[in-house]
């Protein structure tokens, strides 16, 4: 069963404008969602963890449990913002550590 | 700070051949994970340990084995590889606390030809 869901595999947007990586989940107890990062060839890092209701490099990700999204939003892109960004939820029992897809972010000079 | 340790970097095998990958940790978590990457598939959890002694299938576990050889090591074994297995291979660790991150080692770039 798909626990987390990112629609849209390639995004692409110009310098300066906003950005919206989708990332819905399906779990009916208390969720806890994170995104990571993946730049080019590199490890996964994690950017924002829903807890911790933080801004990171620019980003913020809101936890809405009606519509069970998590989106990432960033109001400005920088290019250096290019990479992989993935969604990932637990929370379930035994400690398993579900992701999304992932989203491959262009950011158009 | 070495954190999650993963080796070989590369490989390349041949269909049939086994090999073992190894990973370890130096951060005393309980929990350990494998997950192998492909392009359109994102992460896709294949075996994991929620502590020592223990292991549990993930999404993908068929044609892999898992040993937790104690808290710092968490090794996968591909018996007979196939070329469907041609992926990239992250290991991960985590403390058993909620809301804690995992984290990942640099990867198992591996070839079945």
């Amino acid at each position: 069963a798909q626990r987390v869901t990112q629609p849209e595999k390639l995004l692409s947007v110009f310098k300066g404008a906003p950005v919206e990586l989708k990332c819905n989940y399906s779990y009916s107890g208390s969720p806890e969602l994170f995104w990571y990062v993946q730049y080019s060839r590199q490890r996964l890092q994690l950017l924002l963890r829903h807890i911790s209701r933080e801004s990171i490099k620019g980003f913020t990700a809101d936890l809405n449990k009606g519509e069970t999204s998590f989106h990432l939003k960033k109001p400005f892109a920088q290019e250096e913002d290019s990479a992989m960004y993935y969604c990932a939820l637990s929370g379930i029992s035994g400690n398993q550590f579900y992701f999304g897809t992932g989203t491959s972010l262009t950011v158009i000079p | 700070n070495a954190g999650v340790t993963q080796t070989p970097k590369f490989q390349v095998l041949k269909t049939g051949q086994s090999m073992t990958l190894q990973c370890a940790q130096d951060m005393n978590h309980n929990s350990m994970y494998w997950y192998r990457q492909d392009p359109g598939m994102g992460l896709r959890l294949i075996y994991y340990s929620a502590s020592e002694g223990t292991t549990d299938k993930g999404e993908v576990p068929n044609g892999y084995n898992v040993s937790r050889l104690n808290k710092r090591e968490f090794s996968l074994r591909l018996e007979s590889a196939a070329p469907s297995q041609t992926s990239v291979y992250f290991c991960a660790s985590r403390a058993p606390e909620r809301n804690t991150e995992a984290f990942f080692g640099q990867g198992t770039r591996l070839t079945v030809v």
